[in-house]
């Protein structure tokens, strides 16, 4: 099973300040990785796929980057409706495994 | 465009069984290339993939639950089914139905679109 670590835990950050959210995987995934957000009370909501691939209808201040083991998503301007918990996951081998997340808050 | 709506009981007891349905809307899960998924979130463990049935009706567990899982559908009414067996206190969790899809382009993989999660409390 290959294990995803998200860092930090919690993000604190001011409106309008860029946000950078890493994730690890214990193997390489190649570019097979999806970032979620996720609000209390709500789905998952796909961000991200294929590493860099922005889903349909999302912001082009969200942008993701990286290969092999070391992700990042970023967000370049922070908005107060992308305050939430960010979640990566891996497509490239079954079981699908996802990250424990990153809370991105205000400061 | 493609929904899914999940529902089953809110609460189930120690040992007996959960039973959950996905009824999806705007594509049949019986063609094309996507999977249809079920994934749970705890505050313990997160969120944890459980498996999958394919449009052909083939499907695939987590090793950690393939023993006590078992997904199922109906295709006469575009549905498709979970079940866990002996459940326990730590399969309390919001439970997810998921698709998830194919770029064809690159041959990468995404689960987007979610139903709103089913809460399911085990109780002693």
């Amino acid at each position: 099973e290959i294990v995803m670590t998200q860092s930090p835990a919690t993000l604190s950050v001011p409106p309008g300040e860029r946000a950078t959210l890493s994730c690890r995987s214990s193997h390489s995934v190649f570019s097979h990785l999806a970032w979620y957000q996720q609000k209390p009370g709500q789905a998952p909501r796909l961000l991200i796929y294929g590493a860099s691939t922005r889903a349909t209808g999302i912001p082009a201040r969200f942008s993701g980057s990286g290969s092999g083991t070391e992700f990042t998503l970023t967000i370049s301007s922070l908005q107060s409706e992308d305050f939430a918990v960010y979640y990566c996951q891996q497509f490239n081998n079954w079981p699908r495994t996802f990250g424990q997340g990153t809370k991105v808050e205000i400061k | 465009q493609v929904q899914l709506q999940g529902s089953g009981p809110g609460l189930v007891k120690a040992s007996q069984t959960l039973s959950l349905t996905c009824t999806v809307s705007g594509a049949s899960i019986s063609s094309g290339d996507s999977s249809w998924n079920w994934i749970r979130q705890s505050p313990g463990k997160g969120l944890e993939w459980i498996g999958y049935i394919y449009s052909t009706g083939s499907t695939h567990y987590n090793p950690s639950l393939k023993s006590r899982v078992t997904i199922s559908r109906d295709t006469s009414k575009n549905l498709f089914s979970l079940k866990l067996t002996s459940v326990t206190a730590a399969d309390t969790a919001v439970y997810y139905c998921a698709r998830e899809a194919e770029d064809v382009t690159y041959y990468y993989y995404y689960m987007d679109v979610w139903d709103k999660g089913t809460t399911v409390t085990v109780s002693s």
